[in-house]
């Protein structure tokens, strides 16, 4: 097990609602990184947080926006939902020491949007 | 043109088949490469990394060729339980974002 926990496991929301997911890493994981894998394709980058500051940005639009805490836990939040935000959401970890390349992913968020 | 792009799949074969597959990347400032596994409905998981001499972890084997911007991965005496789609990963910048192919699927039947 990586020790990266998500919540909620499922979710449905109708368009135009907001959503907050959650992500919880180990202590000591103070890097975490949000994806979005629609199906059929591979997870894609949103962006990074690293010691509560955004760390770098994917191709999404700011209604994607997120938080990270100094307890390691962090939300991934969308305003506005559109059908095309029905996806899994992915969040990952990456330890403090060790390969600095290493991400440990949680088991997702499945979100629907109707 | 996507960054990552693998096989298209899906691959069907029988046990104890070998089976490749393949990925190119266009960003040629790529620094890391790697290959994860992920199950139906599950999370991706880090199956190894690769590097430029190539490794070896038991039955798979994993290649870089950095002039043709090439990854593959070779899976000898498949299981049943190598089932799954294999994503290949590049990545610019340690520890920063990975960039996914779309996976290939692999099916390995009795």
């Amino acid at each position: 097990e990586t020790g990266v926990t998500q919540s909620p496991t499922h979710l449905i929301k109708t368009r135009g609602q907001q959503v907050t997911l959650r992500c919880s890493s180990q202590s000591g994981h103070n890097t975490v990184s949000w994806y979005q894998q629609a199906l059929g394709q591979g997870p894609q980058f949103i962006f990074q947080y690293y010691r509560e500051e955004e760390n770098g940005r994917g191709n999404f639009p700011p209604r994607f926006s997120g938080l990270q805490f100094p307890n390691y836990s962090s939300e991934l939040n969308v305003n506005a939902l559109e059908l095309d935000d029905s996806a899994l959401y992915l969040c990952a970890s990456t330890p403090r020491q060790g390969p600095s390349d290493t991400q440990y992913f949680g088991p997702g968020t499945r979100l629907t949007v109707l | 043109r996507k960054e990552v792009e693998q096989d298209p799949g899906p691959f069907n074969v029988p046990e104890g088949a070998t089976v490749a597959f393949n990925c190119t990347y266009s960003n040629s400032a790529s620094q890391s490469f790697f290959w994860y596994r992920q199950d139906c409905r599950k999370e991706p998981k880090l199956l190894m990394s690769v590097y430029s001499s190539g490794n070896e972890d038991g039955r798979f084997t994993a290649q870089l060729n950095r002039a043709s911007q090439y990854i593959s991965l070779l899976i000898r005496d498949s299981k049943l339980s190598d089932s799954a789609t294999y994503l290949c990963v590049v990545t610019q910048n340690s520890g920063y974002a990975l960039n996914f192919g779309k996976g290939t699927s692999l099916l390995v039947t009795p």
